[in-house]
Order: structure tokens, then C-alpha cells, then sequence
């Protein structure tokens, strides 16, 4: 089982500059989240998604849009790349909710500049 | 709302000491509590969790109780090593879509 992947590892973009972050999971989740972690902060959660055909906004949607058309996959796509959207970006899974774990894959690194 | 706050780090300490990070919480109803460590360069990993008042959550010689009446979740560890230095994160999930709600992470090393 590979779990939760997410290509790239990293990435430099110029402002204005769209890309897509790539995210999939083989362990059959039906959930499925992106988060932003900032330096010396918790993670944010932009949007997530309760299963195929499904998304909607977290606490910082802003700048992003997502999609969801298999169980497995989940790309986070942004538009019109800003310096504040420098950040790690992580992608997780978890098989439902009400106390469920959830995975998490290794982190893309963006910089924008 | 719903909030965690963390103990500010970092935190450092040397091997074999004990180690306490604290950890509170705000929320309505009754959320599960987590722990998830990060070490250098990685995603996060589930440490421990527990999932209704009183339950003690423990794994690799971590652990942490929830209490409600403090609304507190502190992860303890009596002897820590090395290879323990990470950031650990204490979360909260409520059942709205499964979403957690992180602390701001405390920063751990451990010296020889």
C-alpha cells in the first residue's frame, strides 16, 4: 500500500503562474482533505471532499479549486499564483468521520514569487 | 468555535527527561482528540488518540487523557530519546464533514 501520495515535492512558480497539485490515495477513503501549513502554524484546512462528485470549502478556500471525480484522486488546482499561497501543502484521507484517523501524504512544497 | 492551543516551543530537552506538552481545547459537543507528530521533512502521523472523556490514548510511549472537566488533552512521555524530536501537534475533530482543528504545533528536541 502506498497511502496517500502527492506529486510534486516541490515547486517554484512565478505570480500569476497556475499548477495543479496532485493527491491520490489507494485505500479506498471516501473522505478526502487539503490543508496549508504555514511556518510556526497548525494546518488550515482548504477544502475537502466526502466522496466522489462532492467537495466543499474549508476555513481557507480562497484562491483554490478542487475536484473530485474518482475515490482516489484529488488535485488541488490554483489558478492566479500569489506570494500568499507560499506554503506546504498536505493532502489526507480517512475512511469516514466521528473519530477517524486521518492519513496524511509527504507535503508539496510551493514557492511563489 | 472550535480551537486548540499548544504549549509554545520549542521545547528542548535531554535524553531520558520527561516530557509534558500541553494542550486545551474549546469546542462544543463531544470531539475526539488527537495527537500527530511531524518529523523533519515529512507529513504527519497519527501519535494517539482518544475518542470520548476519561479514554487514555498511548502509543510508543506517549500518552495522553482526555479530561473534560479541563478540557485538556496533555501528551506526557517519561523517558524521552533522540529520535523523538519532532514537531507534535495536538487536534480536535468534530463531526461537521470530519474536520480537524490543529494547534499551532510544539517543536521538540532532544539532545544526547
Amino acid at each position: 500500500n502506498a497511502g496517500v501520495t502527492q506529486t510534486p515535492k516541490f515547486r517554484i512558480l512565478k505570480i500569476g503562474q497556475s499548477m495543479t497539485l496532485q493527491c491520490t490515495q489507494d485505500m479506498n477513503h471516501n473522505y478526502m482533505y487539503w490543508y496549508r501549513q504555514d511556518p510556526g502554524m497548525g494546518l488550515k484546512l482548504i477544502y475537502y471532499s466526502v466522496g466522489a462528485g462532492i467537495t466543499d470549502k474549508g476555513e481557507v478556500p480562497n484562491g483554490y479549486n478542487v475536484s473530485r471525480s474518482t475515490t482516489e484522486d484529488f488535485p488541488l488546482r490554483l489558478e492566479l499564483a500569489a506570494p500568499s499561497q507560499t506554503s506546504v501543502y498536505f493532502c489526507a484521507s480517512s475512511y469516514s468521520t466521528g473519530g477517524e484517523t486521518q492519513y496524511f501524504g509527504p507535503g508539496t512544497r510551493l514557492l511563489v514569487l | 468555535g472550535n480551537s486548540v492551543t499548544q504549549m509554545e516551543g520549542p521545547v528542548t530537552l535531554s535524553e531520558e527527561a520527561f516530557l509534558t506538552i500541553n494542550c486545551t481545547y474549546t469546542a462544543t459537543g463531544y470531539p475526539s482528540l488527537f495527537w500527530y507528530v511531524q518529523y523533519p521533512g515529512e507529513g504527519l502521523q497519527l501519535l494517539l488518540k482518544a475518542t470520548k472523556a476519561d479514554d487514555k490514548g498511548s502509543n510508543k510511549g506517549f500518552e495522553a487523557t482526555y479530561r473534560k472537566e479541563t478540557t485538556s488533552f496533555h501528551l506526557e512521555k517519561g523517558s524521552v530519546q533522540v529520535s523523538d524530536s519532532a514537531v507534535y501537534f495536538c487536534a480536535l475533530l468534530y463531526n461537521q464533514g470530519g474536520k480537524l482543528i490543529f494547534g499551532q504545533g510544539t517543536e521538540l528536541s532532544v539532545k544526547p
